[in-house]
Protein backbone atom coordinates (compact mmCIF):
# COMPACT_ATOMS: atom_id res chain seq x y z
CA UNK A 1 0.00 0.00 0.00
CA UNK A 2 1.18 3.03 -0.94
CA UNK A 3 1.77 6.00 1.69
CA UNK A 4 2.80 9.31 1.51
CA UNK A 5 3.62 11.98 4.44
CA UNK A 6 4.35 15.97 4.31
CA UNK A 7 6.85 17.27 6.48
CA UNK A 8 8.15 20.75 7.66
CA UNK A 9 7.72 23.50 9.58
CA UNK A 10 4.10 24.38 10.16
CA UNK A 11 4.83 28.47 10.58
CA UNK A 12 6.79 30.64 7.58
CA UNK A 13 6.95 34.34 8.36
CA UNK A 14 6.11 36.56 5.78
CA UNK A 15 8.40 37.26 2.94
CA UNK A 16 10.15 34.03 3.29
CA UNK A 17 10.35 30.43 1.70
CA UNK A 18 7.81 27.56 2.63
CA UNK A 19 9.91 24.43 2.29
CA UNK A 20 7.81 20.37 2.71
CA UNK A 21 9.28 17.23 2.08
CA UNK A 22 6.85 14.26 1.15
CA UNK A 23 8.57 10.70 1.73
CA UNK A 24 6.47 7.86 -0.27
CA UNK A 25 6.39 4.45 1.05
CA UNK A 26 5.63 1.34 -0.46
CA UNK A 27 6.33 2.15 -3.54
CA UNK A 28 8.74 3.57 -5.92
CA UNK A 29 9.22 7.32 -6.66
CA UNK A 30 11.10 6.14 -9.94
CA UNK A 31 8.05 4.47 -11.31
CA UNK A 32 7.20 5.61 -14.68
CA UNK A 33 3.46 5.34 -14.23
CA UNK A 34 3.27 8.32 -12.31
CA UNK A 35 3.78 12.08 -11.41
CA UNK A 36 4.68 13.47 -7.63
CA UNK A 37 2.53 16.53 -7.38
CA UNK A 38 1.58 19.15 -4.94
CA UNK A 39 -2.13 20.73 -3.86
CA UNK A 40 -3.25 23.03 -1.27
CA UNK A 41 -6.27 23.73 0.35
CA UNK A 42 -6.71 27.30 2.47
CA UNK A 43 -9.32 26.73 5.18
CA UNK A 44 -12.47 26.43 3.97
CA UNK A 45 -11.66 26.70 0.50
CA UNK A 46 -11.45 24.32 -2.32
CA UNK A 47 -8.21 22.40 -3.75
CA UNK A 48 -5.83 24.08 -6.12
CA UNK A 49 -2.97 22.03 -7.86
CA UNK A 50 0.35 23.69 -7.39
CA UNK A 51 2.68 21.52 -9.28
CA UNK A 52 4.27 18.26 -9.97
CA UNK A 53 7.23 16.42 -10.85
CA UNK A 54 8.27 12.98 -13.06
CA UNK A 55 10.77 11.36 -11.92
CA UNK A 56 12.98 12.69 -14.71
CA UNK A 57 12.74 16.04 -12.84
CA UNK A 58 10.78 17.73 -15.46
CA UNK A 59 8.32 20.00 -13.56
CA UNK A 60 5.09 21.56 -14.66
CA UNK A 61 3.67 24.29 -12.11
CA UNK A 62 0.11 25.94 -12.08
CA UNK A 63 0.62 29.72 -13.83
CA UNK A 64 -0.40 31.42 -11.25
CA UNK A 65 2.09 30.51 -9.02
CA UNK A 66 5.38 29.28 -11.32
CA UNK A 67 7.11 32.08 -10.66
CA UNK A 68 7.47 31.42 -7.29
CA UNK A 69 7.47 27.33 -6.82
CA UNK A 70 10.54 24.90 -7.31
CA UNK A 71 9.47 21.44 -7.15
CA UNK A 72 11.96 18.26 -6.55
CA UNK A 73 12.46 15.37 -6.27
CA UNK A 74 15.30 13.26 -4.31
CA UNK A 75 15.46 9.05 -6.19
CA UNK A 76 17.36 8.06 -3.13
CA UNK A 77 15.76 8.98 -0.25
CA UNK A 78 12.16 8.25 -2.73
CA UNK A 79 11.21 11.50 -1.33
CA UNK A 80 9.95 15.21 -3.12
CA UNK A 81 9.61 18.59 -2.26
CA UNK A 82 8.18 21.89 -2.72
CA UNK A 83 9.37 25.56 -2.15
CA UNK A 84 7.21 28.07 -2.31
CA UNK A 85 8.88 32.02 -1.96
CA UNK A 86 7.95 35.17 -1.23
CA UNK A 87 5.36 33.72 1.05
CA UNK A 88 1.97 35.75 1.98
CA UNK A 89 -1.10 35.41 4.23
CA UNK A 90 -2.95 34.26 1.09
CA UNK A 91 -0.38 31.11 1.17
CA UNK A 92 -1.72 29.50 4.19
CA UNK A 93 -3.12 26.54 3.64
CA UNK A 94 -3.35 22.41 4.22
CA UNK A 95 -0.71 21.13 2.02
CA UNK A 96 -1.31 17.79 0.31
CA UNK A 97 1.34 15.74 -1.61
CA UNK A 98 -0.39 13.13 -3.81
CA UNK A 99 0.40 10.95 -6.35
CA UNK A 100 -0.98 11.31 -9.57
CA UNK A 101 -1.74 8.75 -12.37
CA UNK A 102 -0.81 9.31 -15.58
CA UNK A 103 -3.68 8.84 -17.88
CA UNK A 104 -4.67 9.11 -21.58
CA UNK A 105 -8.06 11.03 -20.37
CA UNK A 106 -7.02 12.96 -17.58
CA UNK A 107 -4.42 12.43 -14.96
CA UNK A 108 -5.78 11.98 -11.59
CA UNK A 109 -5.20 11.60 -7.35
CA UNK A 110 -5.01 8.09 -6.61
CA UNK A 111 -3.21 8.44 -3.31
CA UNK A 112 -2.67 11.73 -1.23
CA UNK A 113 -0.75 12.18 2.07
CA UNK A 114 -2.71 13.28 5.47
CA UNK A 115 -1.89 17.07 4.52
CA UNK A 116 0.30 19.27 6.52
CA UNK A 117 -1.15 23.16 8.07
CA UNK A 118 1.39 25.66 6.90
CA UNK A 119 0.60 29.52 8.52
CA UNK A 120 2.19 31.94 7.50
CA UNK A 121 2.49 34.80 9.94
CA UNK A 122 5.16 37.02 11.64
CA UNK B 1 -13.27 31.15 -9.72
CA UNK B 2 -12.95 27.72 -10.71
CA UNK B 3 -12.92 26.53 -13.97
CA UNK B 4 -15.17 23.55 -13.51
CA UNK B 5 -18.37 25.14 -11.95
CA UNK B 6 -20.06 23.05 -9.06
CA UNK B 7 -23.03 24.10 -7.20
CA UNK B 8 -21.54 24.75 -3.59
CA UNK B 9 -24.11 22.94 -1.51
CA UNK B 10 -26.59 20.12 -1.99
CA UNK B 11 -28.35 17.83 0.53
CA UNK B 12 -30.97 14.88 0.78
CA UNK B 13 -32.11 12.84 3.58
CA UNK B 14 -30.74 9.21 4.48
CA UNK B 15 -32.00 6.58 2.10
CA UNK B 16 -32.63 9.13 -1.11
CA UNK B 17 -30.63 10.09 -4.12
CA UNK B 18 -28.68 12.93 -4.57
CA UNK B 19 -26.72 14.56 -7.51
CA UNK B 20 -23.92 17.11 -7.52
CA UNK B 21 -23.09 18.78 -11.24
CA UNK B 22 -20.00 19.68 -12.73
CA UNK B 23 -20.22 22.14 -15.69
CA UNK B 24 -16.90 22.55 -17.67
CA UNK B 25 -16.25 23.68 -20.92
CA UNK B 26 -15.27 23.08 -24.31
CA UNK B 27 -11.51 23.11 -23.41
CA UNK B 28 -11.66 20.35 -21.03
CA UNK B 29 -14.83 18.47 -20.06
CA UNK B 30 -16.64 18.76 -23.60
CA UNK B 31 -13.37 18.02 -25.53
CA UNK B 32 -13.44 14.43 -23.91
CA UNK B 33 -11.46 14.65 -21.07
CA UNK B 34 -11.69 12.80 -18.18
CA UNK B 35 -13.58 13.61 -15.33
CA UNK B 36 -12.81 11.86 -12.18
CA UNK B 37 -14.19 12.53 -8.20
CA UNK B 38 -12.85 12.46 -5.23
CA UNK B 39 -14.89 12.54 -1.70
CA UNK B 40 -13.04 14.97 1.73
CA UNK B 41 -14.78 13.42 4.90
CA UNK B 42 -13.93 16.33 7.31
CA UNK B 43 -10.71 16.94 8.84
CA UNK B 44 -9.18 14.33 5.76
CA UNK B 45 -7.61 13.96 2.96
CA UNK B 46 -9.63 13.72 -0.35
CA UNK B 47 -10.00 10.23 -1.64
CA UNK B 48 -10.42 9.48 -5.14
CA UNK B 49 -14.16 8.03 -5.54
CA UNK B 50 -14.78 8.10 -9.38
CA UNK B 51 -12.29 8.31 -11.84
CA UNK B 52 -12.76 8.11 -15.63
CA UNK B 53 -16.14 9.72 -15.80
CA UNK B 54 -17.73 6.37 -14.14
CA UNK B 55 -15.51 3.82 -12.64
CA UNK B 56 -15.18 2.71 -9.18
CA UNK B 57 -11.74 2.26 -7.20
CA UNK B 58 -12.01 -1.17 -5.38
CA UNK B 59 -13.58 -0.56 -2.65
CA UNK B 60 -16.09 2.49 -3.49
CA UNK B 61 -19.20 0.88 -2.75
CA UNK B 62 -21.54 1.28 -6.04
CA UNK B 63 -23.96 3.67 -4.24
CA UNK B 64 -21.69 5.93 -5.85
CA UNK B 65 -21.66 6.43 -9.78
CA UNK B 66 -20.24 8.67 -12.25
CA UNK B 67 -21.25 9.72 -15.80
CA UNK B 68 -20.70 12.46 -18.19
CA UNK B 69 -22.53 13.95 -21.16
CA UNK B 70 -21.40 16.95 -23.34
CA UNK B 71 -19.63 19.87 -21.62
CA UNK B 72 -20.92 18.32 -17.87
CA UNK B 73 -20.48 15.48 -15.40
CA UNK B 74 -22.60 14.33 -12.57
CA UNK B 75 -21.91 12.09 -9.11
CA UNK B 76 -25.14 10.61 -8.19
CA UNK B 77 -25.48 8.77 -4.61
CA UNK B 78 -28.13 6.43 -3.70
CA UNK B 79 -29.38 5.19 -0.82
CA UNK B 80 -27.88 7.93 0.91
CA UNK B 81 -26.38 7.32 4.42
CA UNK B 82 -25.35 9.97 7.39
CA UNK B 83 -21.35 8.84 6.51
CA UNK B 84 -21.75 10.30 2.89
CA UNK B 85 -21.22 13.46 4.54
CA UNK B 86 -18.39 15.26 3.11
CA UNK B 87 -17.20 17.58 0.43
CA UNK B 88 -17.38 16.11 -3.34
CA UNK B 89 -15.22 17.73 -6.04
CA UNK B 90 -14.38 16.85 -9.31
CA UNK B 91 -11.13 17.22 -11.69
CA UNK B 92 -10.07 17.03 -15.04
CA UNK B 93 -7.54 18.89 -17.57
CA UNK B 94 -7.88 22.09 -19.36
CA UNK B 95 -6.07 22.30 -22.91
CA UNK B 96 -6.56 25.94 -22.71
CA UNK B 97 -4.25 26.50 -19.37
CA UNK B 98 -1.07 25.49 -18.52
CA UNK B 99 -2.38 24.71 -15.33
CA UNK B 100 -2.80 20.95 -16.69
CA UNK B 101 -4.72 20.17 -14.05
CA UNK B 102 -8.50 21.79 -12.93
CA UNK B 103 -10.77 21.30 -10.01
CA UNK B 104 -14.46 22.40 -9.20
CA UNK B 105 -15.07 24.50 -6.45
CA UNK B 106 -16.28 21.85 -4.39
CA UNK B 107 -19.75 20.70 -2.90
CA UNK B 108 -21.12 20.07 0.64
CA UNK B 109 -23.72 17.41 0.80
CA UNK B 110 -25.31 17.20 4.14
CA UNK B 111 -27.33 14.56 4.97
CA UNK B 112 -30.40 15.88 7.06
Amino acid sequence: QVQLQESGPGLVKPSQTLSLTCTVSGGSISSGSYYWSWIRQPAGKGLEWIGRIYTSGSTNYNPSLKSRVTISVDTSKNQFSLKLSSVTAADTAVYYCAREERAPGATRFDYWGQGTLVTVSS
Amino acid sequence: QSVLTQPPSVSGAPGQRVTISCTGSSSNIGAGYDVHWYQQLPGTAPKLLIYGNSNRPSGVPDRFSGSKSGTSASLAITGLQAEDEADYYCQSYDSSLSAHVVFGGGTKLTVL
